[in-house]
């Protein structure tokens, strides 16, 4: 069965820093999504993403994050300067509303840890 | 987006059939009802979709009244392996919406 990738499983990095975290969403799919997870929290929405362009964003997608698909497989996520409270489990997840019986498919997410 | 109700936990044995049921009481007439399984450092797991009536799958069922303002998840039989978080979704799957999760149902299975 076709999953979703992403690297690294798990990054560590300092205040301050970009980080980018990448996901391969399945292939034929067309809408992408980032999630998050803090600890011990709930997964809360972060962007979805639609026909090269962001069709929705929480409140927690501010200026300092943004996405990019810059080819046909790959689907980023980049944090411009991390904050401590950007440490959470980020999941990439992908789906194909078109077709009945479509949900999100979820990777197994990058566990972000800023120091 | 409707928002969802579930129980926080729930306990079962190994054998046993769990529902757990989710209130849904402002779903629109587009949504769908999804659940995901969730294991500790794993992403969401789809298990069962459905927008009324019954449906069943190779894991699961799920239940929909005909006022579709809760539904019940019914696992049968569980094992060891089926303890984890149990999140019920609403939404218009045809849109490709963001879901919104709550705070889902800690299951645990016990030997």
């Amino acid at each position: 069965e076709p999953e979703v990738t992403q690297t690294p499983s798990h990054q560590v990095t300092q205040m301050g820093q970009e980080v980018i975290l990448r996901c391969v969403p399945i292939s034929n799919h067309l809408y992408f999504y980032w999630y998050r997870q803090i600890l011990g929290q709930k997964v809360e929405f972060l962007v979805s993403f639609y026909n090269n362009e962001i069709s929705e964003k929480s409140e927690i997608f501010d200026d300092q994050f943004s996405v990019e698909r810059p080819d046909g497989s790959n689907f980023t996520l980049k944090i411009r300067s991390t904050k401590l409270e950007d440490s959470a489990m980020y999941f990439c997840a992908s789906s194909r509303p078109d077709r009945d019986n479509s949900p999100l498919h979820f990777g197994n997410g990058t566990r972000l840890t800023v120091t | 987006l409707a928002k969802t109700t579930q129980p926080i936990s729930m306990d079962s044995y190994e054998g046993q059939e769990v529902n757990i049921t989710c209130s849904h009481n402002n779903i629109a007439t587009n949504d769908y009802i999804t659940w995901y399984q969730q294991f500790p450092s794993q992403g969401p797991r789809f298990i069962i979709q459905g927008y009324k009536t019954k449906v069943t799958n190779e894991v699961a069922s799920l239940f929909i009244p005909a006022d579709r303002k809760s539904s019940t998840l019914s696992l049968p039989r569980v094992s060891l392996s089926d303890t984890a978080v149990y999140y019920c979704l609403v939404g218009d799957k045809a849109a490709g919406n963001k879901l919104t999760f709550g705070g889902g149902t800690r299951v645990l299975v016990k030997p």
